[in-house]
């Protein structure tokens, strides 16, 4: 099956620094979701991006699908981002239409 | 806008016993998947629905497991005898085709 890589699987910042995280996966999707994974283990979609770079407030996210990864932008973080970010994928039409998750990046952000 | 509601919140079931977990997809979405997170690790596919029928499972999804959507709103997911192992978060998603919606999750506890 499709496999889902992330990096790095920790980060520790402090308030106002930004960050990138990246996910790479083994072949073509066509869907690709980031969440974000609260202290109460909610997972917040943060963007549905199969291709190309989307924005929202403080997050971005950029996904280049002929090379195989996505990455998301935080910037000028907050405590308030911390908790683990996941990527998700569904592969192509070899594949089926459920989830392959990464194992996530953990983020802590200090105040 | 929308949600996928799931519920209980939190169930603690004792070890041998039936569980079912309770999910309402949003209305007008066509597919209906089951997610699995056990503590600390990446969240993993169980299960998906569609035109009332599963349409893929994983081998996680074995003969404990069966799936209902009694009627037009809820869709439900069973565990006949539980194990300590099946403690986890469940998560519930829908989807018109992409991108997927999840609920915020039951935590599952078999003591």
């Amino acid at each position: 099956g499709i496999q889902v890589e992330q990096s790095p699987p920790d980060l520790i910042l402090q308030e106002g620094a930004n960050s990138t995280l990246r996910c790479n996966f083994s072949d073509s999707v066509n869907n690709l979701q980031w969440f974000h994974q609260n202290p109460w283990g909610q997972l917040i979609n943060l963007f549905y991006i199969p291709s190309g770079t989307k924005q929202n407030g403080r997050l971005s996210a950029t996904t280049v699908a002929t090379e195989r990864y996505s990455l998301l932008y935080i910037s000028s973080s907050q405590t308030t981002d911390s908790g683990v970010y996941f990527c998700a994928v569904t592969g192509g039409f070899n594949y089926g239409q459920n989830f392959v998750f990464g194992p996530g990046t953990r983020l802590s952000v200090l105040p | 806008e929308p949600e996928v509601t799931q519920t209980p919140s939190h169930q603690v079931t004792q070890m041998g016993q039936e569980v079912i977990l309770r999910c309402v997809p949003i209305s007008n979405h066509l597919y209906f998947y089951w997610y699995r997170q056990i503590l600390g690790q990446k969240v993993e596919f169980l299960v998906s629905f569609y035109n009332n029928e599963i349409s893929e499972k994983s081998e996680i999804f074995d003969d404990q497991f069966s799936v209902e959507r009694p009627d037009g709103s809820n869709f439900t997911l069973k565990i006949r005898s539980t194990k300590l192992e099946d403690s986890a978060m469940y998560f519930c998603a829908s989807s018109p085709g992409l991108p997927q919606h999840f609920g915020d999750g039951t935590r599952l506890s078999i003591l």
